[in-house]
Formats: C-alpha cells, structure tokens, sequence
C-alpha cells in the first residue's frame, strides 16, 4: 500500500512532441505528489507538485494530471525538447510527513 | 543562494569499514532527509531529522545512523559496510514551514564498497 507505480520504464519521443508519464498509488492517506527530473551523476531537481484538491497544475511547459478516484496522477512534458532528455521520478508523500515514497522511475529520450 | 551540499563527492570502502557523509542544507532550512538510491532505481527514504530530532526513519538496519547539528547540517553514519550498501546517498532539505512540503535534493555522495 505503500508503493507508488511508474509506467513506462523508458520512452522516446520527438522533439517537438508530448511526453507523458504516469503514476498510480493504492494509500488514499498520500496528499502530496511532486515530480524530479534527474540527469546522470545528479541529484533530483523539483518540476513541480500537486495536492489531490485540484485536478491539475501547469507550470511552463510541464503539466500534472490528478485524478483523484483513479488514485492515478500523470506529468505531460509539452513540446519536449533533446534537452529534457533525463530520467523523472514521481513521489507521494503523507500529510505531515517528508517521507516520500518514489516511483521506480521513466528514463525519457527526446530525439533532436 | 547556494542548495543543499554534500560531501564527499565519491568515495570507495571496503566491506566492514564505517562511512560519515556530510549535509549541508539550504540557508533557512530545518530540516534534512537521508535517501539511498541504487543504480536504475528511485530513492528510498532513510532518515528525516529536524530540530536535532530524528522525525521518520524508514525500512533500515541499525547500521545506518545519523545526526542533525544546531547549525541544521547533518551527517550520515553507516557502519559494517555491505556490498549493498554501494548506491547514491542523496541529502534533502526542507524549510518545513506551513503546508509546505517540498524537498530539494543535494548532489548525492556515490559509495562504492569493495
């Protein structure tokens, strides 16, 4: 009850193109899911993050998808670009907690 | 400002030995966690320390222990070192203010144990 599930394990899109990932969880006690994005050798960097009270959040060219009674959240990289080419993470945490639970992982590619 | 610092860098052990990592958060922050991440996989929750008070600890052996300073740095200490224990430590720091929840990662410290 306590993992978070990634999909897919790795994607390839053009650039230019949308990329999209997702994450789904089982405890209905999580109410913070942020996204990192990791380059190799780096640690994660903080996209964005969302709280189950709104459906979605957009910030630049980087949107999160929340559906609550799905228990399913998604990030939508828009007009992706080579260099978003890194490897993003999804986390949930438990209100009054800085445990994250962290997905196992989608390493992106963004072909030029 | 500067982020989250963590030193060494890299470093290499050898089975049994004991390791120190060191943290230091973001100007204004309170609180540091601990994470392991191992090669191809997300990070996995260690330690959360505020205050000097450790406030979460997850699904590690007593092996692993840390600290927090009054000046909110943090160390990481790991004894009898396995083969396993070879991953990417990651620090995190948070302001822990409010019903903000945010965490920003350090560079990580890469252990290899030989």
């Amino acid at each position: 009850q306590q993992q978070v599930k990634q999909s897919p394990q790795s994607l390839i899109v053009q650039k230019g193109g949308i990329s999209i990932i997702n994450c789904a969880y089982e405890n209905t006690a999580f109410d913070y899911f942020p996204w990192y994005q990791q380059f190799p050798g780096k640690g994660p960097a903080l996209l964005i993050a969302i709280r189950p009270d709104v459906s979605e959040k957009k910030e630049g060219r980087f949107t999160i998808s929340f559906n609550k009674s799905a228990k399913q959240f998604s990030l939508h990289i828009m007009d992706s670009q080579p260099g978003d080419s890194a490897t993003y993470f999804c986390a949930a945490s438990m209100a009054g907690t800085y445990k994250y639970i962290f997905g196992t992982g989608t390493r992106l590619k963004v072909l030029a | 400002d500067a982020g989250v610092t963590q030193s060494p860098t890299h470093l290499i052990k050898t089975r049994g030995q004991h390791v120190t990592l060191r943290c230091s958060p973001i100007s204004g922050h309170k609180s540091v966690s601990w994470y392991q991440q191992v090669l191809g996989q997300g990070p996995q929750f260690i330690f959360q320390y505020y205050e000097k008070e450790e406030r979460g600890r997850g699904n590690f052996p007593d092996r692993f222990s840390a600290r927090q300073f009054p000046n909110y740095s943090s160390e990481l200490n790991v004894n009898a070192l396995l083969l396993g224990d070879s991953a990417l430590y990651l620090c995190a720091s948070s302001l822990m203010q409010g019903a903000s929840y945010e965490q920003y990662f350090g560079p990580g410290t890469r252990l290899t144990v030989t």
